[in-house]
């Protein structure tokens, strides 16, 4: 079977600093893509960034970046300059096939 | 203009009844999809329809139909509603199928509650 693990359920950052949310996975393809999904308390399941399997170079988008360690089945996200829209809840996703995999979340809490 | 949308945005019935959620993408996709999010946030793929064939079905209980008039829409429909139905469903497409690389985008979600 194929998990996804996010070992922090809830983590709470000032405004203006920076975070990082875990996830480890456990597959046995070699090529795949691999997303972070936010949801707000409005519920909408928002693309935050992917990243293909087969490129070494880690994706970036604005203030959102990723840590992915392949051979580790390793995938972080980190936020820099948190603001208090990022409060959300935040899953891991890689992409098997057509299938979303989605792990349990974390909570994240920007605070003022 | 949205993208992926989704009728009733809540829904509240009772046990035994049957209900539909009607789901429409706008993006010219080619897959869709069914995603159930229970109540500790986990969220599970449930269907997948491409040109309104099925290709996933994710061990849901036959109670759970889902139809495809034509690719644009996916619609679900619940027979016999029991209290562990409720949930929030969200409806998703993507635009291909024979690449596992396309992203998926997701509607704003039915909450259903089943008293």
């Amino acid at each position: 079977a194929q998990t996804v693990t996010q070992s922090q359920p809830e983590m709470s950052v000032q405004e203006a600093e920076t975070v990082t949310l875990s996830c480890t996975y456990d597959t046995s393809e070699n090529n795949y893509y691999l997303f972070w999904y936010k949801q707000p308390p409005s519920r909408q399941m928002i693309l935050v960034i992917r990243q293909e399997a087969y490129k070494q170079q880690n994706a970036t988008e604005n203030r959102f970046s990723v840590n992915f360690q392949k051979a580790a089945k390793s995938f972080s996200l980190k936020i820099s300059d948190s603001q208090l829209g990022d409060t959300a809840m935040y899953f891991c996703a890689p992409l098997y096939g057509n299938k979303l995999v989605f792990g349990a979340g974390t909570i994240l809490r920007v605070k003022s | 203009d949205t993208a992926v949308s989704q009728t009733p945005k809540y829904l509240v019935t009772q046990m035994g009844n049957d209900k539909s959620i009607k789901c429409e993408q706008n993006l010219g996709h080619d897959t869709m999809y069914w995603y159930k999010q229970d109540s500790k946030k986990f969220l599970k793929i449930m269907f997948s329809y491409n040109n309104k064939e099925l290709i996933i079905n994710e061990t849901v209980p036959n109670r759970f139909s889902p139809k495809s008039p034509d690719k644009a829409h996916l619609n679900l429909h619940i027979n016999s509603l029991e209290l562990g139905d409720s949930a929030v469903y969200f409806c998703a497409s993507s635009q291909g199928l024979a690449s596992s690389t396309d992203t998926q985008y997701f509607g704003p979600g039915t909450r259903l509650t089943v008293l």
